[in-house]
């Protein structure tokens, strides 16, 4: 069984367009998190939730807004696409987030292409 | 600003050597170091995660030790085999919180 699965694996689509990515993890973790990957394989923290509470709101542009319905679902909603948008976003997972020196779990990623 | 830096040029070594990998910093204190694995088209794996207060730790054919002087963390998979070719990322995050900033990763390419 897949611990933290994303749909959908590849989007592409036009700038301007609003798209939406959805995380979803059974490992029963309470705090999830987005990343960005760009092209050079830095991989940078967006957003971070635990049990539903936003805890970690890196410098994103506010097109980027993330939902957590639950704290075993993540979603990461973007408006009006743009070119620098295309990377690959991966969520992720651990449990706890008060204290340091969690593992964290990830999927397999959302490669977001921008025409 | 903080700074983690890791070799970005590949590392191509011979299958039954040891792979060595460096984790530089600046301008921060981490409390926890992780080392994670990632494949081509795959999210990261964790590997191991070492404290501050330790100075080594070791899982299996991995090796990972920990210096707050030097600021630096090294990395040794022993008795590589060309399955251990990935990309390695380090990743340091302070006492309070889970929020991990990671290094621009290794890769290791190990030829039989």
């Amino acid at each position: 069984d897949t611990a933290v699965s994303q749909t959908p694996k590849y989007l592409v689509t036009q700038m301007g367009n609003d798209k939406s990515i959805k995380c979803e993890q059974n490992l029963g973790h309470d705090t999830m998190y987005w990343y960005k990957q760009d092209s050079k394989k830095f991989l940078k923290i967006m957003f971070s939730y635990n049990n539903k509470e936003l805890i970690i709101n890196e410098t994103v542009p506010n097109r980027f807004s993330p939902k957590s319905p639950d704290k075993a679902h993540l979603n990461l909603h973007i408006n009006s696409l743009e070119l620098g948008d295309s990377a690959v976003y991966f969520c992720a997972s651990s449990q706890g987030a008060r204290r340091g020196g969690q593992p964290q779990h990830f999927g397999d990623g959302t490669r977001l292409s921008i025409l | 600003s903080q700074k983690i830096e890791q070799n970005s040029e590949a590392l191509n070594i011979q299958e039954g050597k040891t792979a060595t990998l460096t984790c530089n910093y600046t301008n921060y204190s981490p409390a926890y170091l992780q080392w994670y694995r990632q494949d081509p088209g795959r999210g990261p794996v964790f590997l191991l995660l070492i404290r501050e207060n330790e100075k080594e730790k070791r899982k299996e054919r991995l090796k990972v030790t920990f210096d707050t002087t030097l600021k630096q963390s090294l990395f040794h998979i022993t008795a590589s085999q060309p399955a251990d070719s990935a990309t390695y990322l380090c990743a340091l995050s302070v006492a309070a919180g889970n929020k991990l900033t990671f290094g621009g990763g290794t890769r290791v390419l190990v030829k039989p």
